[in-house]
């Protein structure tokens, strides 16, 4: 079993829609959660950052986190087409020096 | 936020030469920062965890003799890529790890770079 496990998609919903993006994990010392979204060929993008189980809402975006059943989700309300791209959840211990495991990654279409 | 800037973005070379990317973090200090490979369509490949003022740690399977990482001071890594070869060719991006906690021991957030694409012809 993988340590992070992500759906692989692709996934493609029509603009507007409410998307899901769902991570699961095994390791229970991960503390700290991220979701970081990839355009093509750039470097992934910070979008949500959480430590505490429960919802972290910034504008259109909302991550949750489910640390009794080792699971994390972010939602993307009202999608527009620039959401579409690859959205990796990465998960790290309580260690500073620690890098941060990845998911393999979503790739999400909107389409208009 | 934070910002890791990472040089050159893009980079032709002929094969048999060495390239070199560099990866600062702008506004922040880093003592550890990480280096990436990433194949088109593929998610993140860790290569090597790069540690101010002392020697690289290296993922299992990367050559350590290839891919050279200097971490010199709080705010810069280097990989330098020797003797680059066609099937080096790839998406390098690097990332680090700032915290504006301000707690010791306490986790922060990994930023990254906005890549390096490497062709070696």
């Amino acid at each position: 079993q993988k340590e992070v496990e992500q759906d692989p998609g692709p996934l493609s919903v029509p603009e507007g829609a409410i998307v899901s993006l769902n991570c699961t994990y095994s390791n229970s010392a991960f503390q700290y959660f991220m979701w970081y979204r990839q355009y093509s060929r750039k470097g992934p993008e910070l979008l949500m950052y959480t430590y505490s189980s429960g919802n972290k809402e910034d504008g259109r975006f909302t991550a949750q986190v489910d640390k009794s059943s080792k699971y994390i989700s972010l939602f993307i309300r009202d999608s527009q087409p620039s959401d579409s791209a690859t959205y990796l959840c990465a998960m790290s211990a309580k260690n500073y020096g620690q890098n941060f495991v990845f998911g393999p990654g979503t790739r999400l279409s909107v389409l208009p | 936020g934070a910002v890791v800037s990472q040089h050159p973005s893009w980079v032709i070379c002929k094969s048999g030469t060495s390239v070199k990317i560099e990866c600062r973090s702008l506004d922040f200090q880093a003592t550890t920062m990480f280096w990436y490979r990433q194949f088109p369509k593929q998610s993140l490949m860790l290569m090597a965890t790069s540690n101010e003022g002392s020697k690289a740690t290296y993922e299992q399977g990367v050559e350590k003799d290839k891919f050279l990482i200097n971490h010199a001071s709080l705010t810069l890594s280097t990989l330098t890529v020797t003797s680059a070869h066609p099937e080096d060719s790839s998406f390098y991006i690097c990332s680090a790890r700032g915290s504006f906690l301000g707690l010791a021991g306490e986790g922060g957030e990994l930023f990254f770079g906005e890549g390096s694409r490497l062709t070696v012809l």
